[in-house]
């Protein structure tokens, strides 16, 4: 079964430094997502993205955060000054085109540690 | 109030229990309503969609109150495998961004 991939599978990188995530999304899936989960909290979401531009954002994807698809097939998320507060896991997921937009699959995850 | 609301637990019961999980959400233009499974440290995994008919996938049956924003989930003749975390997930309307709950914690015992 296609499934999402992402890596690294865990990022510890020092305060201020910018971090990549990369995400490989199921080969015919069009939309793609980030999302991120502090421990213990909810998951809650960052960014959509069809089409190569962003389609929706939160709160919480300032100008610290970009996406982009550079190559066709993965799916970035940067993050150019990291803080101690963006430790958390960071979700990755796709939908396909045509079908229902909100069944998104999610990748295993990449654990960003900011120390 | 928070957009979606759920009983953190944790809701131990014995294998072969019968459980129910409920779910309220606070924006009444939601449009797609969801069940994801996580384990611990992993990726949530979509379980069943949620129709206004209700719907069951084997041992899982979900229902859906519009009228009073409320989701729930039923798992019958519970298993040591279903024991998870239950996140209620729903679209929140104008996009296709999904708002989660804070789960609710399933532990099945021997």
């Amino acid at each position: 079964e296609p499934e999402v991939t992402q890596t690294p599978s865990h990022q510890v990188t020092q305060m201020g430094q910018e971090v990549i995530l990369r995400c490989v999304p199921i080969s015919n899936h069009l939309y793609f997502y980030w999302y991120r989960q502090i421990l213990g909290q909810k998951v809650e979401f960052l960014v959509s993205f069809y089409n190569n531009e962003i389609s929706e954002k939160s709160e919480i994807f300032d100008d610290q955060f970009s996406v982009e698809r550079p190559d066709g097939s993965n799916f970035t998320l940067k993050i150019r000054s990291t803080k101690l507060e963006d430790s958390a896991m960071y979700f990755c997921a796709t939908t396909q085109a045509g079908a229902n937009l909100n069944e998104q699959f999610f990748g295993p995850g990449t654990r960003l540690t900011v120390l | 109030r928070k957009e979606v609301e759920q009983d953190p637990g944790p809701f131990n019961v014995p294998e072969g229990a019968t459980v129910a999980f409920n779910c309220t959400y606070s924006n009444s233009a939601s449009q797609s309503f969801f069940w994801y499974r996580q384990d611990c440290r992993k990726e949530p995994k979509l379980l069943m969609s949620v129709y206004s008919s209700g719907n069951e996938d084997g041992r899982f049956t979900a229902q859906l109150n519009r009228a009073s924003q409320y989701i729930s989930l039923l798992i019958r003749d519970s298993k040591l495998s279903d024991s998870a975390t239950y996140l209620c997930v729903v679209n929140s309307g104008g996009g296709n961004k999904l708002t989660f709950g804070t789960g609710t914690q399933l532990k099945v015992e021997l």
